[in-house]
């Protein structure tokens, strides 16, 4: 398969705890990015890299939440100190560019106790 | 105003008809966009992806972008009961480096 893959599909924490979630994009796709989806909206945009630099970040992205894509290939995303408004479904994509379609993997869908 | 506005639903169709889903967009600058379809707890899936005006077709899909009035669709022809998912419309904003979505639309197809 070469598609978008997420790591894990399901996590349950509980408040408090710190989270780490694995993407790994379509091999020769040089953007990454980060969205969050809550139940009934649309995914919202999070943070975005080119290859290993993170380029920008969004408001949503509060100082809890860091994301790092070493040697520009898998990305993490860790939510530290978790709240009850942090579950939700993160979603990674990847592009090969500005302007070029984003693929997403299957998500991992959060739920903070 | 968002800058990505979608009818919720959901819509009900019976099997075989043919599916109109709409977006209105607020910038006329926006001119990359794309329409996934998502099943219940999965990720999303790119099934349409337009630049500018015009029509795209793909199989039974067919996305259409009207400029004029900032209105984008998505028709589905013969619709199949494994057509039933929710269905969100992006646009490409920030230089083309990440998408902004409606809020979805959910699609029930019934036999």
């Amino acid at each position: 398969d070469t598609g978008v893959s997420q790591d894990p599909r399901h996590k349950i924490t509980k408040r408090g705890q710190n989270v780490t979630f694995r993407c790994d994009p379509i091999s020769e796709h040089n953007r990454l990015y980060w969205y969050r989806q809550t139940l009934g909206q649309g995914p919202e945009f999070l943070t975005y890299f080119q290859n290993e630099a993170q380029l920008e970040k969004s408001r949503l992205l509060s100082d809890r939440f860091s994301a790092e894509r070493p040697k520009g290939s898998f990305s993490t995303l860790e939510i530290q100190r978790t709240e009850q408004g942090d579950s939700a479904m993160y979603l990674c994509g990847s592009s090969k560019g500005p302007y070029n379609e984003q693929f997403f993997g299957p998500g991992t869908r959060l739920t903070v106790l | 105003q968002k800058e990505v506005e979608q009818d919720p639903g959901p819509l009900s169709v019976p099997e075989g008809a043919i599916v109109s889903l709409n977006c209105t967009y607020s910038n006329s600058a926006f001119q990359y966009f794309m329409w996934y379809r998502q099943y219940s707890r999965k990720g999303p899936e790119l099934l349409m992806y337009t630049y500018s005006s015009g029509n795209k077709e793909d199989g039974r899909f067919t996305a259409q972008v009207d400029k004029s009035s900032k209105y984008i669709s998505l028709f589905i022809r013969d619709s199949q009961p494994s057509d039933s998912a929710t269905y969100l419309c992006a646009t490409l904003t920030g230089g083309g480096n990440k998408l902004t979505f409606g809020t979805g639309t959910q699609l029930k197809v019934e036999l």
